[in-house]
C-alpha cells in the first residue's frame, strides 16, 4: 500500500515550453503533498508544499509563477513548469504521508530535460 | 529554517565491513530523522527512521543512533554487501508528514 505515482518519468522538450507533472496518491488520500527538485548528484531540495483546496506554500528562492502547483483533489497535485529552460532541466520528484504521522512515501520522479 | 550536514559525501568500504554515516542538524524543533537509500535515477527509499523520544533504532543490519542534545544522528550499516552500494540521505522534520530537510547524501561504495 501507500504507492505515490508521478507521471510522466521523462520528458524533452524545447526551451520556451510549459510541462506538467502529475502526482498521484494512488490508495489513499493526501491534504499535503510535497515537491522537491534534485540536480545531478546532489540532493533534494524541498520547493513547496502543495495544499489540497489551498494555495501551495513556496520555500524560499521558489518562483511561484514560475512553478505552478495545483491541487484540486485529495490524490492529485500537479506541478507545472512554466516557459521552461535549460536551466529548470532536474529531476523533480513528490512524495506524501498516508496518514498523519506515517513516513512519507516518494513517486518515481520525473526526469525533465529542456533543449 | 532547518539545516541538516551530513558526512562524509563519499565512502567506500570492503565488503564485510561496517559503514558509518553522521548528520548533525539546527531546529531544535525537529523530532524525526529518516535515512533514505537511492539508486541511480530512482526514488529515495525509506530504510530506517527514528523519532526524539528514541534514542537507537535497528533493524537487521542497520540502526540509528540519535544525540538530542548534541543534535546528531548515525547511520550504522554492519556485514556491508555490494548491494548496499547507493547514495545515502539524512534528513530532519518537525514529524513524519512535515516537509523533510535533506543532508547532502553519502555515495557508498562497497568493494567485493
Amino acid at each position: 500500500g501507500a504507492v505515490v505515482s508521478q507521471h510522466p518519468s521523462w520528458v524533452i522538450c524545447k526551451s520556451g515550453t510549459s510541462v506538467k507533472i502529475e502526482c498521484r496518491s494512488l490508495d489513499f488520500q493526501a491534504t499535503t503533498m510535497f515537491w522537491y527538485r534534485q540536480f545531478p548528484k546532489q540532493s533534494l531540495m524541498l520547493m513547496a508544499t502543495s495544499n489540497e483546496g489551498s494555495k501551495a506554500t513556496y520555500e524560499q528562492g521558489v518562483e511561484k509563477d514560475k512553478f505552478l502547483i495545483n491541487h484540486a483533489s485529495l490524490t492529485l497535485s500537479t506541478l507545472t513548469v512554466t516557459s521552461a529552460h535549460p536551466e529548470d532541466s532536474s529531476f523533480y520528484i513528490c512524495s506524501a504521508s498516508p496518514q498523519t504521522h506515517q513516513p512519507q512515501h516518494f513517486g518515481d520522479g520525473t526526469r525533465l530535460s529542456i533543449l | 529554517g532547518e539545516n541538516v550536514e551530513q558526512h562524509p559525501s563519499t565512502l567506500s568500504v570492503q565488503e564485510g565491513d561496517s559503514a558509518v554515516i553522521k548528520c548533525t542538524y539546527s531546529d531544535s524543533a525537529s523530532n524525526y530523522f529518516p535515512w533514505y537509500k537511492q539508486e541511480l535515477g530512482k526514488r529515495p527509499q525509506l530504510i530506517i527512521d527514528i523519532r526524539s523520544n528514541v534514542g537507537e533504532k535497528k533493524d537487521q543490519r542497520i540502526a540509528v543512533t540519535l544525540n538530542k542534545t548534541a543534535k546528531h544522528f548515525s547511520l550504522h550499516i554492519t556485514e556491508t554487501q555490494p548491494e548496499d552500494s547507493a547514495v545515502y540521505f539524512c534528513a530532519a522534520s518537525r514529524g513524519e508528514d512535515y516537509k523533510l530537510s535533506f543532508g547532502a547524501g553519502t555515495t557508498v561504495t562497497v568493494r567485493a
